[in-house]
């Protein structure tokens, strides 16, 4: 089955400090995949995104590649700020017209100043 | 432009009442999708309606079901309502006309259903 595995959290860093979450997921064929971010008492918001392997999607310094060989797509920032502090969920999704969409179990992020 | 639009923001039921949770599309959206996002997890997928009828559907009992209107708008009802239906209710709206699988979703900010 199609199903999404990401770090538990939650992750804790200094401002300015380098942010890797890892996301790797288990599929067939050819997924899209996403990475979306939740900030208290809201719905998500798309970060980034990914529609076919060695594609890197970014956004607001975020980065994430799509890895076939590994079937990951690890979220990468070089420097993360306060405002950065949310819950972060990478998702695939499958399905030729009709797309599902699979979340992983979401990762906090809580970053000091 | 306004986005997804869902009613209400927050519910309290008890067990064995029913609910209707209820979702605008964002404009030019003609797809909708529910999930649902238990404290501390990811969004479970529902199902998904478009052109008012249901496409897919996850793993959920026939409690749960939808519908969706002519203007794209949706509704998610839960049946005998258990302790264990306490979420949050997501609804995300997306283009199938346009490319469809290329069309990221929408998500609105979600219904907090409380069941006591």
């Amino acid at each position: 089955g199609n199903s999404v595995t990401q770090m538990e959290g939650p992750v804790t860093l200094s401002e300015e400090a380098f942010l890797t979450i890892n996301c790797t997921y288990t599929a067939t064929g050819y997924p899209s995949l996403f990475w979306y971010v939740q900030y208290p008492g809201e719905g998500l918001q798309l970060l980034l995104k990914a529609t076919k392997a060695d594609d890197k999607g970014s956004n607001k310094g975020f980065e994430a590649t799509y890895r076939k060989e590994t079937t990951s797509f690890h979220l990468e920032k070089g420097s993360v700020q306060v405002s950065d502090s949310a819950v972060y969920f990478c998702a695939l999704r499958k399905g030729n017209n009709f797309n599902k969409f699979y979340f992983g179990s979401g990762t906090k992020l809580n970053v000091k100043p | 432009d306004a986005g997804v639009t869902q009613s209400p923001t927050h519910l309290i039921k008890t067990r064995g009442q029913q609910v209707t949770l209820r979702c605008s599309p964002k404009s030019g959206h003609d797809t909708v999708s529910w999930y649902q996002q238990a404290l501390g997890q990811g969004p479970q997928f529902i199902f998904q309606y478009y052109e008012e009828e249901e496409r897919q559907r996850g793993n959920f009992p026939d409690r749960f079901s939808g519908h969706q209107f002519p203007n794209y708008s949706s509704e998610l009802n839960v049946n005998a309502l258990l302790l264990g239906d306490s979420a949050l209710y997501l609804c995300a709206s997306s283009n199938q006309g346009t490319g469809g699988n290329n069309q990221p979703q929408h998500f609105g900010d979600g219904t907090r259903l409380s069941i006591l």
